[in-house]
């Protein structure tokens, strides 16, 4: 059964770092692309990050270029999410999910989730 | 980056009622719209993909349509397992989601 778990989630102050891991486990992980996507407590759901399946395309919205960085390490099938300077706006329920696997790789659904990692930023 | 509206961001209604949820993208993109259901704690779970494909395993009550720019997601008979959130995402330029819809009981 394919699977995502996510953990290296808490409490954190502003302007602290924290690495988010996703291990998945029941599929190929090395031929998915992988995202990250947040939702902050009450609100809806905003993509973060994706990585391609061998690591060579990386892609952010603006609102987190600079401070976030996805990277994955295929021998471990695990995904991760480094995220630096937080900010409290970053206070979010993080999810891993599946993204494409072939040409048009981009084009894909979300078709396996994680079960969130929580991230607090506060002082 | 391409914005997406849904519509409404909530309804009431009752087990055995057909509802509609509209998602409006702000420009064109094709087919490449996707539906997702979530529950209060969980994590989102896929229900439809290229505006009209159901996912395996997901009820065939769930129904999606349209492309270009405006597209429908439709549950032809509620059932009390479907009062949840739902979002529409399009995936033609990286991704983004719509607000949500709620749907709760009346």
């Amino acid at each position: 059964q394919d699977h995502l778990v996510e953990s290296g989630g808490g409490v954190v102050h502003p302007g602290r770092s924290l690495r988010l891991s996703c291990a998945a486990s029941g599929f190929t992980f090395s031929t998915y692309a992988m995202h990250w996507v947040r939702q902050a407590p009450g609100e809806g759901l905003h993509w973060v990050a994706v990585i391609s399946n061998d690591g060579s395309y990386k892609n952010y919205p603006e609102s987190v270029k600079g401070r976030f960085t996805i990277s994955r390490d295929n021998a471990k099938s695990s995904l991760y999410l480094q995220i630096n300077n937080l900010r409290p706006e970053d206070t979010a329920v993080y999810f891993c999910a599946r993204g494409g696997q072939s040409t048009g790789w981009h084009y894909w659904a979300f078709d396996i989730w994680g079960q969130g990692t929580m991230v607090t930023v506060s002082s | 980056d391409i914005q997406m509206t849904q519509s409404p961001s909530s309804l009431s209604a009752s087990v055995g009622d057909r509802v509609t949820i509209t998602c409006r993208a702000g420009q064109n993109i094709n087919s490449y719209l996707n539906w997702y259901q979530q529950k209060p704690g969980k994590a989102p779970k896929l229900l439809i993909y290229a505006a009209s494909t159901l996912e395996s395993g997901v009820p065939s009550r769930f129904s999606g349509s349209g492309s270009g720019t405006d597209f429908t997601l439709t549950i032809s008979s509620l059932q009390p397992e479907d009062f949840a959130t739902y979002y529409c995402q399009q995936s033609y330029s990286t991704w983004t989601f719509g607000q949500g819809t709620k749907v709760e009981i009346k």
